[in-house]
């Protein structure tokens, strides 16, 4: 495609609910990174998947959260048992070794 | 103390005003990254740089690599340069991104 793509733009789900977040990379970039960020905070770093390596997860806050990337391309970033202070703005970003190109974001809101 | 500092947290500009933004930032890194991002919208790169000065219309950056520091310089702003700008920075090819704060600039008529 032409950019990174998100879906969907906006999420609301209820507490304890599982949500699953979705970016499409630009075609042929390797690399793919999921960012969070939180209402008034910067930019904080979730994962980073390069392409058959396994992926730095250091970011990730808590195991409710997990992100996989099928066959090199899409990624699904799944959070279970949503909580408040998971209501943020997920990014993600994908490069082919250079610039970053980011998604317009998923905004969620967990009541 | 956060690995990119960037100042000022938030700036006022007057139509015209020549503005700068400083990143400081306290690890190895390979690249420096510009970042804008609109209110409601989503992020932008406006440079990557490793050395020297880049230009791209009204916008400069800069990076002293020795002094571990970079600027971000706007001649002749205009109110649609408004937004954040964020500072990043990656330690090597394709890594992750480490973010500054950000600067919030308004700049009015």
């Amino acid at each position: 495609g032409a950019g990174v793509s998100q879906s969907p733009s906006n999420k609301v789900t209820e507490k304890g609910k599982d949500v699953e977040l979705r970016c499409d990379p630009i075609s042929g970039h390797t690399a793919l990174y999921w960012y969070r960020q939180s209402l008034g905070q910067g930019l904080e770093f979730l994962i980073y998947f390069q392409g058959n390596s396994a992926p730095d997860k250091s970011g990730l806050p808590s195991d409710r959260f997990s992100a996989e990337r099928t066959g090199g391309s899409v990624s699904t970033l799944t959070i279970q048992r949503t909580q408040q202070e998971d209501s943020a703005v997920y990014l993600c970003a994908s490069s082919s070794g250079a610039e970053a190109f980011f998604g317009q974001g998923t905004r969620l809101t967990v009541v | 103390k956060n690995e990119v500092e960037q100042s000022p947290q938030n700036l006022t500009a007057q139509e015209g005003e020549f503005i700068t933004i400083n990143c400081s930032y306290s690890v190895g890194i390979s690249a420096l990254h510009w970042l804008q991002q609109h209110p409601g919208g989503g992020i932008v790169s406006l440079f990557m740089l490793s050395s020297g000065k880049k230009k791209h219309g009204r916008l400069i950056a800069t990076i002293n690599i020795q002094e571990k520091h970079s600027s971000l310089h706007i001649t002749a702003s205009h109110p649609r340069d408004s937004a954040v700008y964020i500072c990043a920075v990656t330690a090597g090819t394709a890594s992750k991104l480490t973010f500054g704060t950000g600067t919030r600039l308004q700049v009015t008529l």
